[in-house]
C-alpha cells in the first residue's frame, strides 16, 4: 500500500475532462512539490507535471496539476485516445528520507 | 539526444548478486543526481536509491537498505547499481533516471531483473 494514495482507475470520454487525486501528509506533500509522470503501455515513464503545476516542453496544455495542503491532483481536459496510460503521483518524504510514488491510476478513455 | 542506456538485467537465484549498470549520453552527468526507480511485473512504480551528482548524499528505499549499492563514475559517465541478497520480490524492471532539483526528467528504457530458482 502506498503511503501517496492515488485512485486505482479513472475513466472518461473524448473530449472530457478529468481529474486523478494524489493524497499524502504533512511530512510528503505538504512540505514538498508533487511531480506526474504518464506511463505509456509497455514504455518508461514520462515526465507530465513538476513543481506542482509546471508542464515541460512539449507537454499540451490540457495537463495541469495543482496542489493543496497534503493532496495533489492532475486535470485532463479534452480527453483524448491518446491519453489512455497510467498516471502516477511522486513526492519526496521528509521523514523516510525518500522518494515516494502513488500507487497510479489506470485512465481508460471509452 | 538526451539517452540513458540501462544494461545487467537477467535471470538470477535468490541470494544471488547482479550488477546494473547505467550509461548517460547527451547531456553533463556531474550536474545531476541519479536514480534507480523499479516497477515490479503488472505493479506500481517503486523508487529504489539515489545518489547526488558528486557522490556526497546517498539514499536508499527500507525494502532495499544494507542489501543493494549505488555509486557512479563520472570520468565514465555510468550509474551502476550492486544488487546483493536478491529475493523474489526484487524481481521487476529497474529504470536509470536522472534527477533534476527533484524532478525526474528522464528515464531510461529499463532492465529486467527476475529472481527466480
Amino acid at each position: 500500500q502506498s503511503v501517496l494514495t492515488q485512485p486505482p482507475s479513472a475513466s472518461g470520454t473524448p473530449g472530457q475532462r478529468v481529474s486523478i487525486s494524489c493524497s499524502g501528509s504533512s511530512s510528503n506533500i505538504g512540505s514538498n512539490r508533487v511531480s506526474w509522470y504518464q506511463q505509456l503501455p509497455g514504455t518508461a515513464p514520462k515526465l507530465l507535471i513538476y513543481r506542482n503545476d509546471q508542464r515541460p516542453s512539449g507537454v499540451p496544455d490540457r495537463f495541469s496539476g495543482s496542489k493543496s495542503g497534503t493532496s495533489a491532483s492532475l486535470a485532463i481536459s479534452g480527453l483524448r485516445s491518446e491519453d489512455e496510460a497510467d498516471y502516477y503521483c511522486a513526492a519526496w518524504d521528509d521523514r523516510l528520507r525518500g522518494r515516494l510514488f502513488g500507487g497510479g491510476t489506470k485512465l481508460t478513455v471509452l | 539526444e538526451v539517452q540513458l542506456v540501462e544494461s545487467g538485467g537477467g535471470l538470477v537465484k535468490p541470494g544471488g548478486s547482479l550488477r546494473l549498470s547505467c550509461i548517460a549520453s547527451g547531456f553533463t552527468f556531474t550536474t545531476y543526481a541519479m536514480n534507480w526507480v523499479r516497477q515490479a511485473p503488472g505493479k506500481g512504480l517503486e523508487w529504489v536509491s539515489s545518489i547526488g551528482n558528486s557522490r556526497n548524499s546517498i539514499f536508499y528505499a527500507d525494502s532495499v537498505k544494507g542489501r543493494f549499492t549505488i555509486s557512479r563514475d563520472n570520468a565514465k559517465n555510468s550509474l551502476s547499481l550492486q544488487m546483493n541478497s536478491l529475493r523474489a520480490e526484487d524481481t521487476a524492471v529497474y529504470y536509470c533516471v536522472r534527477e533534476r532539483d527533484e524532478i525526474f526528467d528522464i528515464w531510461g528504457p529499463g532492465t529486467m531483473v527476475t529472481v527466480s530458482s
